[in-house]
């Protein structure tokens, strides 16, 4: 059963350092999402890759997010510097490109920034 | 923009009961398709069925279906026979055709008591 793998499951870190997320989509699919999800704000896009292009960032802070994929097999969310605002459950997605696709998630990098 | 809209926050259904999770979308796309989502205690995403805009029939998926009403703009998940472990939260979510990313509604709380 093909899976979306996040790496890692859990990060407490300090503010002020940088924290890397990982996410192995699932092979085959073209596109790649990444959402935060907050108890205010629900589930927000984060950033948009289509066949590792990235199509739409305008939901991440730019001072300080940054995501990448720099193959098929890897997507990448960093934050530099990390603040407590950023606490929040991050998921990472993939799925075909026809909108009739659905996305499957990964489990998820719960982000606690002390 | 897309628009989902989850009007009850939490519901609760006796075991074996069929309980109905609203769901209405805004959009201006003709091609779209709707989605829910749920999610346990544990976390993760669980993608449970689709329904597109042009199909004339209701999706099902199981226990699952989905009570599409396309000039109401509504996409309703109905649970027959609930079981203890549907109690999870569950999001509605839309992907149009021009702009292939997920917008996803606030969630409904749903608790399946004994």
């Amino acid at each position: 059963d093909a899976r979306v793998t996040q790496t890692p499951r859990h990060k407490v870190t300090e503010m002020g350092q940088e924290v890397t997320m990982r996410c192995q989509p699932i092979l085959g699919h073209n596109t790649v999402f990444w959402y935060r999800q907050t108890m205010m704000q629900g589930l927000e896009l984060l950033a948009y890759f289509r066949n590792r292009a990235p199509l739409d960032d305008s939901g991440m802070p730019k001072d300080r997010f940054s995501a990448e994929m720099p193959d098929a097999t890897l997507a990448t969310l960093k934050i530099q510097p990390s603040e407590p605002r950023d606490s929040a459950v991050y998921f990472c997605a993939s799925g075909l490109n026809p909108y009739n696709s659905p996305l499957h998630f990964g489990n998820g990098t719960r982000l606690t920034v002390t | 923009a897309q628009k989902i809209t989850q009007t009850q926050p939490g519901m609760f259904v006796q075991e074996k009961e069929a309980v109905t999770l609203d769901c209405t979308y805004d959009t201006s796309d003709q091609s779209y398709g709707l989605f829910w989502y749920k999610q346990p205690s544990s976390g993760e995403m669980i993608f449970l069925i689709y329904q597109g805009s042009y199909d004339e029939q209701n999706a099902t998926e199981g226990r699952y279906s989905l009570n599409f009403q396309k000039a109401r703009k509504s996409a309703n998940l109905v649970i027959s026979a609930s079981q203890l472990g549907d109690s999870a939260m569950y999001f509605c979510a839309m992907r149009p055709s021009g702009y292939s990313t997920l917008t996803f509604g606030k969630g409904t709380m749903l608790l399946v008591s004994p």
